[in-house]
């Protein structure tokens, strides 16, 4: 079965800061990719998704994420944190043979400090 | 707004007690999935439903069921309620992989509160 890993289950940026969370797949097949964010009280919503065009997704609220298969990675990026992004951050994956399984990560939370 | 709802938003129910949470996919989606997600455990994947049949089980516990209806809404049974049943509920929906159904859909979630 696939795997996740988000490492860090807590990062903090101040604002305007990189803002940078990791995520590692284990499959020997590169699976579709998924990154969501969790707001306070609320479902999941899907940031970005990678599913075998660009490497490089961008996503909504000026997120990005990079597919390295090499290192099994689609880490999370955002050049410039703002306030409104503090938040719950979940990485998941989904292999492309089988029938919608998702796998989810465990998940990071995002602090902002002005 | 995702497409998926699922009714009750809040739900408090005693020790002992049995509830259902209801979700409605999102037009077109054949997959049905819910998650459990408490303080100490995380997001839980309990069980996945295609097109009314069980497809994958997670983490469930033998208290819990659910079920997919032909009109492709789903319905999670909790009984013997414990204490530490009292967590976040969430059903997600996604669409057949062969017309490029990849994503899945997250409702707003039920809040159930044990009492």
């Amino acid at each position: 079965a696939q795997s996740v890993t988000q490492l860090g289950s807590h990062v903090s940026v101040s604002e305007g800061a990189l803002v940078l969370l990791r995520c590692n797949y284990s499959s020997s097949v590169p699976p579709y990719l998924f990154w969501y964010v969790q707001y306070p009280n609320q479902g999941l919503q899907l940031l970005l998704k990678y599913t075998s065009a660009a490497t490089l997704v961008k996503g909504i609220n000026g997120f990005e994420a990079e597919f390295k298969k090499s290192e099994t990675s689609f880490h999370l990026t955002k050049p410039s944190a703002h306030m409104s992004d503090a938040a719950e951050y979940f990485c998941a994956v989904s292999e492309r043979n089988t029938g919608n399984q998702f796998y989810f990560g465990t998940g990071t939370s995002l602090t902002v400090i002005p | 707004d995702s497409g998926v709802t699922q009714t009750p938003k809040h739900l408090i129910t005693a020790t002992g007690q049995r509830v259902t949470l209801r979700c409605s996919p999102r037009s077109g989606d054949l997959s049905v999935y819910w998650y459990q997600q408490s303080l100490d455990q995380g997001l839980q994947f309990l069980i996945q439903y295609y097109n009314g049949e069980e497809r994958a089980k997670g983490n469930i516990l033998e208290r819990f069921s659910a079920q997919q209806f032909p009109d492709l809404h789903s319905e999670l049974n909790l009984s013997s309620l414990e204490l530490g049943d009292s967590a976040l509920y969430f059903c997600a929906s996604s669409g057949p992989r062969g017309r490029g159904g990849t994503e899945a859909f997250f409702g707003q979630g039920t809040r159930l509160t044990v009492v």
